[in-house]
């Protein structure tokens, strides 16, 4: 069975950057699954952000691409997910998940979230 | 962006009622609609997938049918551990979209 972990900051100050890493297990990063960020502000629904292949292929949401990047470590079975510029609209649960491209990718294994507030 | 729509957004009900909650998308998206279910303080979880199609492990009070624009998920005499958010989302296209969530609590 899949597992995901999330971890970074809890804390980042307005304008600078938010730094997340989910760390998969039960599963190599390389099999036929894109690897996705969710986010959840406090009482809200859900926001897909992106997704990645492990060849490094991305797909982003266009409302946040140009300050979004996500990236795949192969050799630590992990990936990662930058939000530059952030502001207090960017408080939210960040949820990693896998998306399993060969049943039409729905996300199939959720991390079990990190809360991230932006604050000074 | 595809628009996913729920309705109710509220949902009181008892155990042992059958439940229905439709989701409709702006536009065609064949099967590619996702159920989830959120309980408090928990990440989302996989119910159905492929609009029909029952996640392993997932109890078959659950199902899911439609395709094209008009989506349903029932649940079958409901189990007190049902209580909790429900969404659907569309994975036809990107970005991937989420509709607003239906709150399933205690009538």
């Amino acid at each position: 069975q899949v597992q995901l972990q999330e971890s970074g900051p809890g804390l980042v100050k307005p304008s600078e950057t938010l730094s997340l890493t989910c760390t998969v297990s039960g599963s190599s990063i390389s099999s036929t699954y894109y690897w996705g960020w969710m986010r959840q502000p406090p009482g809200k629904g859900l926001e897909w952000i992106g997704s990645i292949y492990h060849s490094g292929h991305t797909y982003y949401n266009p409302s946040l691409r140009s300050r979004v990047i996500i990236t795949v470590d192969t050799s630590k079975n992990q990936f990662s997910l930058k939000l530059s510029s952030v502001t207090a609209a960017d408080t939210a649960i960040y949820y990693c998940a896998s998306e399993f491209r060969d049943n039409g990718y729905p996300l199939d294994y959720w991390g079990q979230g990190t809360r991230v507030t932006v604050s000074s | 962006d595809i628009q996913m729509t729920q309705s109710p957004s509220s949902l009181p009900a008892s155990v042992g009622d059958r439940i229905t909650i439709t989701c409709r998308a702006s536009q065609t998206i064949g099967n590619f609609l996702n159920w989830y279910q959120q309980k408090p303080g928990k990440a989302p979880k996989l119910l159905i997938y492929g609009a029909s199609t029952l996640q392993s492990g997932v109890p078959s009070r659950f199902s899911g049918s439609g395709s094209g624009t008009d989506f349903t998920l029932t649940v079958n005499s409901l189990q007190p551990e049902d209580f909790a958010i429900y969404y659907c989302q569309q994975s036809y296209n990107i970005p991937r979209t989420f509709g607003q969530g239906t709150r399933v609590d205690v009538k």
